[in-house]
């Protein structure tokens, strides 16, 4: 059974670097048959994509927030993470990470449970 | 990249059918089969019910049905019971320049 789990600190100082890591389990990441991505949702709000990247490192990104993002695959552990620098109170959210699956025309379809991180002083 | 845009509620007793719109352009949701449809539960993960405009994923009830006009996406629920209650977000991408994946802007569904 395929599972997607997050972890990382729930609370970042403004200006910092909010890093989150994603281990995968049932599935190897180590396949062209997914992407592994990261999705936010702010409290009360909408679903925003933030970004994927391939098991090979091939990676793309949301525009309004490339400039601060990086996400990387460890194989030799099937994780992979998010890294998002300069945070602010905006970037308050559940972050959720997710597998993009070739075979249902690129779509999220497993997601891990979601983690919140608060962004405060 | 605008959210793409659906009604902010839609509500409907039990047994009866509801449908939920999706507006976005020809770049994303009026291209080829770049839509899809997740269903949150309150306090839970997104799930998905529908790819490909009307494709459903195993274990997901034929009484979740996608379908598409133009520009226009929609997801219609029959036979609705209280376990739909939830919120509904459709979802597609453009390859423009850049991948980009954009979320709707979210449907509460209240069964009477």
């Amino acid at each position: 059974q395929v599972q997607l789990q997050e972890s990382g600190p729930g609370l970042v100082k403004p200006s910092e670097t909010l890093s989150l890591t994603c281990t995968v389990s049932g599935v190897s990441i180590s396949t062209s048959s997914f992407y592994w991505g990261w999705i936010r949702q702010a409290p009360g709000k909408g679903l925003e994509w933030i970004g994927c990247s391939s098991y090979s490192g091939s990676t793309d990104y949301n525009p309004s927030l490339k400039i601060r993002v990086a996400i990387s695959v460890d194989t030799s552990k099937n994780q992979f993470s998010l890294g998002l620098s300069s945070v602010t109170a905006a970037d308050t959210a559940v972050y959720y990470c997710v597998r993009h699956n070739r075979f249902l025309e690129w779509f999220p379809d497993y997601w891990g449970q979601g983690t919140l991180v608060t962004v405060s002083s | 990249q605008s959210a793409l845009t659906q009604p902010p509620s839609v509500s409907g007793s039990p047994g009866q059918s509801v449908t939920i719109s999706c507006t976005g352009t020809s770049s994303d949701v009026g291209s080829y089969n770049r839509v899809s449809w997740y269903q949150q539960p309150p306090g839970t993960a997104p799930r998905l019910i529908i790819y490909e405009v009307k494709s459903r994923p195993s274990g997901v009830p034929d009484r979740f049905s996608g379908s598409r006009s133009g520009n226009t996406a929609s997801l219609t629920i029959s036979g609705l019971q209280a376990e739909d209650e939830a919120d509904y977000y459709c979802s597609s991408y453009t390859t423009g320049s850049t991948l980009l994946y954009v979320f709707g802007t979210g449907t509460k569904v209240t069964v009477l």
